[in-house]
């Protein structure tokens, strides 16, 4: 079993429409939780930091689920620029290692 | 706009080639890093500098060879590669090790022939 898990997409969404996916995790040492988007032939970039109590930001929403070891993220009223990979990370406090989910493709379609 | 900075973007070089990749950041960052991507793949972390000492080697081929002149500058050797090394090369920067916010360079994509 991966250690990070993400279901690869791709999720075609149409505009304006709400989309959820979820990163499950193995290991329950893990202690800090990321997402990141990756546009095509681009560098991964930062979208947020998952804390224990969720955390939201604008039309994006991400949520921890410690006791069934998964993060998700939501996003409302979806826009064509919404479209790319967005990858999990996770990370654990004991030693150092950043472990990237392999990425859930999302297009969003006119 | 990335406040990392990689150079050259594209880099086409021989297996017999010697060449470097450079990266720049100026937010005062203590840890800096190595990833390499494939296509469809999530980065791969090749390694971590932390106080410009290179903290975490991840079992990396000797043709590849990291240097860290100072906090805000790291370079990446690269010598006798193979075609399979063909990739995405990204420096990150954070705050210091340990945390997982990373600012990713733009790349820089190598093409061995």
């Amino acid at each position: 079993r991966k250690e990070v898990e993400q279901d690869p997409g791709p999720f075609n969404v149409p505009e304006g429409a709400t989309v959820a996916f979820n990163c499950t995790y193995s290991n329950s040492a893990s202690q800090s939780f990321f997402w990141y988007r990756q546009d095509c032939r681009k560098e991964p970039k930062l979208l947020m930091s998952v804390y224990s109590s969720g955390n939201e930001d604008g039309r994006f929403t991400a949520q921890l689920n410690r006791a069934s070891q998964y993060i998700s993220l939501l996003i409302r009223d979806s826009k064509l620029s919404d479209s790319a990979t967005y990858l999990c990370v996770v990370t654990m406090d004991s030693n150092y290692q950043l472990i990237w989910g392999a990425g859930t493709k999302l297009i969003i379609k006119p | 706009d990335t406040e990392v900075t990689q150079t050259p973007k594209h880099l086409v070089m021989g297996m017999t080639n010697k060449k470097s990749l450079k990266c720049e950041q100026h937010m005062g960052h203590r840890a800096m890093y190595w990833y390499k991507q494939k296509a469809k793949k999530p980065p791969e972390l090749m390694f971590v500098y932390s106080y410009e000492k290179l903290s975490i080697n991840e079992s990396v081929p000797s043709r590849f060879s990291p240097e860290c002149p100072n906090s805000s500058l790291l370079n990446l050797h690269l010598h006798a590669l193979q075609p399979e090394d063909s990739a995405l090369y990204l420096c990150a920067s954070s705050q210091e090790v340990r945390t997982g916010e990373l600012f990713f360079g733009e790349g820089s994509r190598l093409t061995v022939l």
